[in-house]
């Protein structure tokens, strides 16, 4: 049972606009979210996280929104680089629990 | 450098052999896990230990894995006897255990790439 969803494998986007990727799940009581990029042969690393508190993160280019009632969301990456071309996984935790849930990823390609 | 250390880092094994695959987690971290990549489920957990005690292995098959900590800084995943199907790439992540999620963060080691054929 996939409780983290994300729902599109592949997204192409030119390069100096802007990148959307989309996360959906089912547990309410999720309460804090990451976003993770990967690079072929190499280990997922740490991107950006929002708590449930919140609705809004930025870190730079990258800025993560969270829509609690919708149980959805993204992460924005403006402006996108072909640097950023890579697979990124959404992730999401319980407030009680140890255990990360993570997405099936969304694979990005920036065209330069 | 703090860093997730795996070994080995790729691994061609024949079809009922054991395979064995090992993590150093971050000094002073103290939950470690182990995924498993695939296309379909993406990243599929299957175990983890807090405090060098197993919390979930209900990801994995009983029948042929299982997961260890023989101290806090090797955790092992051995498979027995291995099958093409256990093909992937086997990931160890390592965190801090915090008493609440925000600034709960696991870094992630570059991964074991095992065929078994």
């Amino acid at each position: 049972d996939q409780q983290v969803k994300q729902n599109s494998p592949s997204l192409s986007v030119q390069e100096g606009r802007i990148s959307i990727l989309n996360c959906d799940y089912t547990n309410s009581m999720f309460d804090y979210f990451l976003w993770y990029k990967k690079y072929p042969a190499e280990g997922p690393t740490f991107l950006i996280s929002i708590s449930s508190i919140k609705d809004k993160n930025e870190d730079g280019r990258f800025t993560v929104f969270l829509n609690k009632s919708a149980k959805h969301l993204s992460l924005h990456i403006v402006p996108s680089q072909p640097g950023d071309s890579a697979v990124y996984f959404c992730a999401a935790k319980t407030n009680t629990g140890n255990q990360f849930y993570f997405g099936t990823g969304t694979s990005l390609t920036v065209i330069p | 450098d703090a860093r997730v250390t795996q070994t080995p880092r790729h691994k061609v094994t024949e079809m009922g052999q054991e395979v064995t695959m090992r993590c150093q987690p971050i000094l002073g971290h103290n939950t470690v896990f182990w995924y498993r990549q695939t296309m379909m489920q993406g990243l599929e957990l299957l175990a983890y230990f807090r405090n060098r005690a197993p919390l979930d292995d209900s990801g994995m098959p009983k029948d042929r894995f299982s997961a260890e900590m023989p101290d806090a800084t090797l955790a092992t995943l051995k498979i027995q006897p291995s099958e093409p199907r256990d093909s992937a790439v086997y990931f160890c992540a390592s965190g801090l255990s915090h008493w609440t999620s925000s600034g709960n963060t696991i870094y992630f080691g570059e991964g074991s790439w095992l065929t078994v054929v």
